[in-house]
């Protein structure tokens, strides 16, 4: 059974910090990883999607990697803003079904 | 181009009673899945739905059921409301089914069930 693990739960940080946010998971047999932001009380928003095949994705100031092999992802900010303060999500979509596992997020803050 | 819509955004309804929430896919999209997500945690995959047909469903019980209709638009229904269904609902619209980069799924902003 798939299961997805976020380090750190909670993450607060001074305005300008590069940063990592980890997330991990059990079962290598992923199709592809996802990355999501939610704003406290609203849906979410994709940020970066990473097909097993590939090793990172890149979208403005975000990095995120993934190794297949041992299980984990990083989703690296840089230079973050008071803006950012979000939960980050990540979630992962098994070979064979259509369906998102998600891990418990790690809510960010960023404090100018 | 339209995102997903879901409504309502808020509801609140008493322990035994009934409820539908709706979803609309963004253009093009065949396929919706619906997550319920509790304080605190992630999102829960409820089920999935393809072309109007059920395709996959997570650990929830059958008093929760769905609804695909031709223009892909979508429900959640759930019967006999516990305290425990008190979350946000989210549905995600994706193009296709199985592998292939459109399997990417754009999510709604959810409606907020309160039971009482």
């Amino acid at each position: 059974k798939q299961e997805v693990t976020q380090i750190p739960a909670a993450l607060s940080v001074p305005e300008g910090e590069n940063l990592v946010l980890n997330c991990s998971f059990t079962d290598s047999a992923i199709y592809n990883l996802q990355w999501f932001r939610q704003d406290p009380g609203k849906g979410l928003t994709s940020l970066l999607l990473i097909q097993s095949s590939q090793r990172e994705q890149t979208s403005g100031r975000l990095n995120a990697s993934l190794d297949k092999s041992s299980g984990r992802s990083t989703l690296y900010i840089a230079a973050s803003q008071p803006g950012d303060s979000a939960t980050y999500l990540c979630a992962v979509m098994n070979h064979n079904t259509d369906k998102l596992i998600f891990g418990t997020g790690t809510r960010l803050q960023v404090f100018p | 181009e339209t995102g997903v819509t879901q409504s309502p955004t808020h509801l609140i309804k008493t322990r035994g009673q009934q409820v539908t929430l709706r979803c609309s896919s963004q253009s093009g999209h065949n396929t919706v899945s619906w997550y319920q997500q509790a304080l605190g945690q992630g999102p829960q995959f409820i089920f999935q739905y393809y072309r109007e047909e059920e395709n996959g469903r997570g650990n929830f019980p059958p008093r929760f059921s769905g609804l695909q209709f031709p223009n892909y638009s979508s429900e959640l229904n759930v019967n006999a409301l516990e305290l425990d269904d008190s979350a946000l609902y989210l549905c995600a619209s994706s193009l296709g089914v199985g592998k292939g980069s459109y399997n990417e799924q754009f999510f709604g902003p959810g409606t907020r069930l309160t039971v009482l």
